[in-house]
């Protein structure tokens, strides 16, 4: 499809599980970002791709939280040893990137549960 | 430190009424990026606008128009002759400084538009 693939779209896990989460972001868009969204918290920025650029880190909650980003396309948050605060919507966005302005994007999102 | 305050949890109103979402936006800089986002039922963010600071021209697009005011430091929307369709949740955000990188999102509207 034309927009942002997010997989899997549902993911059950039990606590002290890793879970990968994917994005595939709109081809040619060269920036990608994954916020998290939760009733508690709300929408919360996690991290932020740029081409070749180091990625802004700032939003991860802990340092069991990773994503990486393969070839400037692919994505994947990976969460180590899942808590159950870790429950929520985590969503994708991409933009163009340069110069940004702010009009993200957003895939459907993956919903985890940590049971 | 930035924050955005969106007061109204939820609105309810009849098909054809006008409706307001209120949103209130804290920041130190003098350059940022405003933006709404309606995220319906699906879940799937979806991009309505982006103003930046130096420009506080209200701005009409069909039934939407907003209301930019650096004063009260608020960025309001009004949907015209609201439609069922129209529901949803509404969030406002802001991007500090000049890149629209990392955006701080309101805790959202959820507008029920009833038939």
């Amino acid at each position: 499809g034309a927009g942002v693939s997010q997989s899997p779209s549902n993911k059950v896990t039990e606590k002290g599980k890793d879970v990968e989460l994917r994005c595939d972001p709109i081809s040619g868009h060269t920036a990608l970002y994954w916020y998290r969204q939760s009733l508690g918290q709300g929408l919360e920025f996690l991290i932020y791709f740029q081409g070749n650029s180091a990625p802004d880190k700032s939003g991860l909650p802990s340092d069991r939280f990773s994503a990486e980003r393969t070839g400037g396309s692919v994505s994947t948050l990976t969460i180590q040893r899942t808590q159950q605060e870790d429950s929520a919507v985590y969503l994708c966005a991409s933009s163009l990137g340069q110069p940004n302005t702010g009009e993200l994007f957003f895939g459907e999102g993956s919903r985890l549960t940590v049971l | 430190a930035q924050k955005v305050t969106q007061a109204q949890t939820e609105i309810s109103v009849v098909e054809k009424e006008d409706v307001t979402l209120d949103c209130v936006y804290e920041t130190r800089d003098t350059t940022y990026y405003l933006f709404w986002y309606k995220q319906p039922p699906s879940g799937e963010l979806v991009f309505l606008i982006r103003r930046n600071s130096f420009d506080e021209q209200n701005e009409i697009s069909g039934r939407y128009s907003w209301n930019f005011q650096k004063s009260t430091s608020s960025f309001n929307f009004t949907i015209t002759a609201s439609q069922v369709v129209d529901s949803a949740v509404y969030f406002c955000a802001l991007s500090e400084g000049g890149s629209a990188r990392q955006l701080t999102f309101g805790s959202g509207t959820q507008l029920t538009v009833l038939p």
